[in-house]
């Protein structure tokens, strides 16, 4: 069973320029979230991706896009980044919304990667 | 709105005792999850333990265990026999089923937890 991957692992802009990120979620799941873990702090919910399209948003501006794919790994893009864009992002995936047992809400993360915005 | 709230910003405890990790939340809701994750310095964040808040057993794994108190909104996590891989940073997290969320977990601030030999 293949885990949660994202790549790259460490990347480094500067302010203005734009970013993607990419995940690919673990076997079996088909549903992918991305989250926001700045130094010292929990993460927080940027948004979720279900059928290749946005489930849930959390309170991120419209800069930060993303995609999923058919064989659903996803990509978060950053637009006109900013010095406080620098987090960790991290991906999790899961089954599908409704799948029974706690299964759909159950979420498992990937390495993360890591942005520095100069 | 859901909070959660880990009052204890560091731990230590000695390689082998018992540690116990503090975690409060807040919801009108009757039915959600509660997790707890560790985040070792390699930062992945790895799934400790789940509860389901419909069930009253205490959920366990291995040498992980919690208590939880839904009437007080409150979910401890013990660790028994701690080991040096154990040091890490402890997040509780909170959701919602679906049908009443967006597919998003809440964290707290997190717990760091060290193991000394």
């Amino acid at each position: 069973e293949t885990g949660v991957t994202q790549s790259p692992t460490h990347l480094i802009k500067t302010r203005g320029q734009q970013v993607t990120l990419r995940c690919s979620s673990q076997s079996g799941h088909n549903t992918v979230s991305w989250y926001q873990q700045a130094l010292g702090q929990g993460p927080q919910f940027i948004f979720q991706y279900y059928r290749e399209e946005e489930n849930g948003r959390g309170n991120f501006p419209p800069r930060f896009s993303g995609l999923q794919f058919p064989n659903y790994s996803s990509e978060l893009n950053v637009n006109a980044l900013e010095l406080d864009d620098s987090a960790l992002y991290l991906c999790a995936s899961s089954f599908p919304p409704g799948t029974s047992g706690g299964a759909s809400e159950t979420q498992y993360f990937g390495p993360g990667t890591r942005l520095l915005v100069l | 709105a859901q909070t959660v709230t880990q009052s204890q910003p560091e731990m230590s405890v000695q390689e082998a005792e018992t540690v116990t990790l503090s975690c409060t939340y807040d919801t009108s809701e009757n039915n959600y999850y509660l997790f707890w994750y560790k985040q070792p310095p390699s930062r992945q964040m790895i799934l400790v333990i789940r509860q389901e808040a419909y069930k009253q057993q205490n959920a366990t794994e291995n040498r992980f265990s919690v208590n939880f108190q839904k009437a007080a909104k409150s979910f401890s996590l013990k660790i028994s026999d701690s080991q040096l891989g154990d040091t890490a940073m402890y997040f509780c997290a909170f959701m919602k089923p679906y049908g009443g969320s967006q597919g998003n977990l809440i964290f707290g601030k997190g717990t760091k937890l060290s193991v000394k030999p």
